[in-house]
């Protein structure tokens, strides 16, 4: 695609609900990152995949939080049991082989989680 | 690790002043160092990178950053602010030590521009 794309855009659950994000990174981006960006905290990394493997996903915050990635393409970020600190708005981003190492990724729009 | 430091959260500037919004940095390899953008309701936009190669980096909208590492800084200048400078700037570093490029996000700076 043109850009990178993330959906929902917008999304309202309640407490102790699951939710999934969806990631639709560039065509041919084997680098893949999600952030979570909460107001006046800046931009915290939470997982990067390489192609369908994830080295590091140190980011995590708990074991509620899980992704995966599916033929080097589409990402499926999970929160399982959601809390009210889990709102925030969560940004993908992609890279190409040669970007990856120059650092060069796109992001999305983001996804605006609201935890009621 | 790796860390970066974006010193004030507000910064405004009057239109047609300098912009200076600065960055510091923490690395134990040699870094590669970015300058972000997000404008109300959108995704980051990259502005510039450095990646070992010119130490001054120009970028996208006339904005520039020098990279110092006697300093341990990359500040993103330009010259005369416009209106539509007016968003919120990212500094981040990557370039792990165990060879990984996750990016290291500074808290941001917001920049508004007064008329």
């Amino acid at each position: 695609g043109a850009g990178v794309s993330q959906s929902p855009s917008n999304k309202v659950t309640e407490k102790g609900k699951d939710v999934e994000l969806r990631c639709d990174p560039i065509s041919g981006h084997t680098a893949l990152y999600w952030y979570r960006q909460s107001l006046g905290q800046g931009l915290e990394f939470l997982i990067y995949f390489q192609g369908n493997s994830a080295p590091d996903k140190s980011g995590l915050p708990s074991d509620r939080f899980s992704a995966e990635r599916t033929g080097g393409s589409v990402s499926t970020l999970t929160i399982q049991r959601t809390q009210q600190e889990d709102s925030a708005v969560y940004l993908c981003a992609s890279s190409a082989p040669q970007g990856f190492r120059s650092g060069e990724a796109f992001f999305g729009q983001g996804t605006r989680l609201t935890v009621v | 690790a790796q860390s970066v430091t974006q010193l004030g959260s507000h910064v405004s500037v009057s239109e047609g002043a300098l912009v200076l919004l600065r960055c510091n940095y923490s690395s134990s390899v040699p870094p590669y160092l970015f300058w972000y953008v997000q404008y109300p309701n959108q995704g980051l936009q990259l502005l510039l990178k450095y990646t070992s190669a010119a130490t001054l980096v120009k970028g996208i909208n006339g904005f520039e950053a020098e990279f110092k590492k006697s300093e341990t800084s990359f500040h993103l200048t330009k010259p005369s602010a416009h209106m539509s400078d007016a968003a919120e700037y990212f500094c981040a570093v990557s370039r792990g030590s165990s060879g990984t490029y996750k990016y290291i996000f500074g808290t941001g700076t917001r920049l508004k521009v007064l008329a």
